[in-house]
């Protein structure tokens, strides 16, 4: 049963623009959501993370966006750029459960 | 300050043989987990060690198991390979368990042929 689904499976922005990520989750004992970032041949590497406590935090260019009552929440990207092209995955996880459900990636692309 | 260390990066073994891949967490690390992704499944979780214990397993067969050293490196064996286990395999290295400040290692490519 997948836990957690992440749309859409691929996003084409051009240069400066803002990309969107979204995510849906249905357990509601989940308590952590992180966004990760993933290169060709390379592992992912954490990008920003948010607990349900908060409905937005940013870092930088890289927002997460939190709606509990929907159980959904998203990544945004404003003035995307060519070295943001890679895949991104949304997880989540509960206390206690010490491993993390993923979705299933965006691969973005953007265009110069 | 390193980081996480997995050996061998791509590996090419025949149905039905035996792989042992490894995992050097970041030092003062003391969790390592181990995850599968597959185009198919996308990353799922195989299982967690913290303190040479295993502290969790996800829902693969009993032909993934796993080890944690005093050191904390950590190794991952499949046995009776099967064509559907090529993937690459994932470790995470975090201070203490949980997935709080997880850093992965770039995998090991396995290919079975």
């Amino acid at each position: 049963q997948q836990q957690v689904k992440q749309s859409p499976q691929s996003l084409i922005v051009q240069k400066g623009g803002i990309s969107i990520i979204n995510c849906a989750y249905e357990n509601t004992a989940f308590d952590y959501f992180p966004w990760y970032q993933q290169f060709p041949g390379k592992g992912p590497a954490l990008l920003i993370a948010i607990r349900p406590d908060v409905s937005e935090k940013k870092e930088g260019r890289f927002t997460i966006s939190f709606n509990k009552s929907a159980k959904q929440f998203s990544l945004h990207i404003m003035d995307s750029q060519p070295g943001d092209s890679a895949t991104y995955f949304c997880a989540a996880s509960k206390q206690g459960a010490q491993k993390l459900v993923f979705g299933q990636g965006t691969r973005l692309t953007i265009n110069p | 300050k390193a980081g996480v260390t997995q050996t061998p990066r791509y590996l090419i073994k025949t149905r039905g043989q035996q792989v042992t891949l490894s995992c050097s967490p970041i030092s003062g690390h003391r969790s390592v987990s181990w995850y599968q992704q597959t185009p198919g499944q996308g990353l799922q979780f195989l299982f967690e060690y913290f303190s040479e214990t295993q502290r969790n397993k996800g829902n693969f067969p009993g032909r993934f198991s796993g080890r944690q050293f005093s050191n904390s490196r950590s190794e991952m064996n499949v046995s009776t390979l099967e064509l559907g286990d090529s993937a690459l395999y994932l470790c995470a290295s975090s201070v203490t368990q949980g997935v709080y400040g997880y850093t992965f290692g770039s995998g090991t490519r396995l290919t079975v042929v």
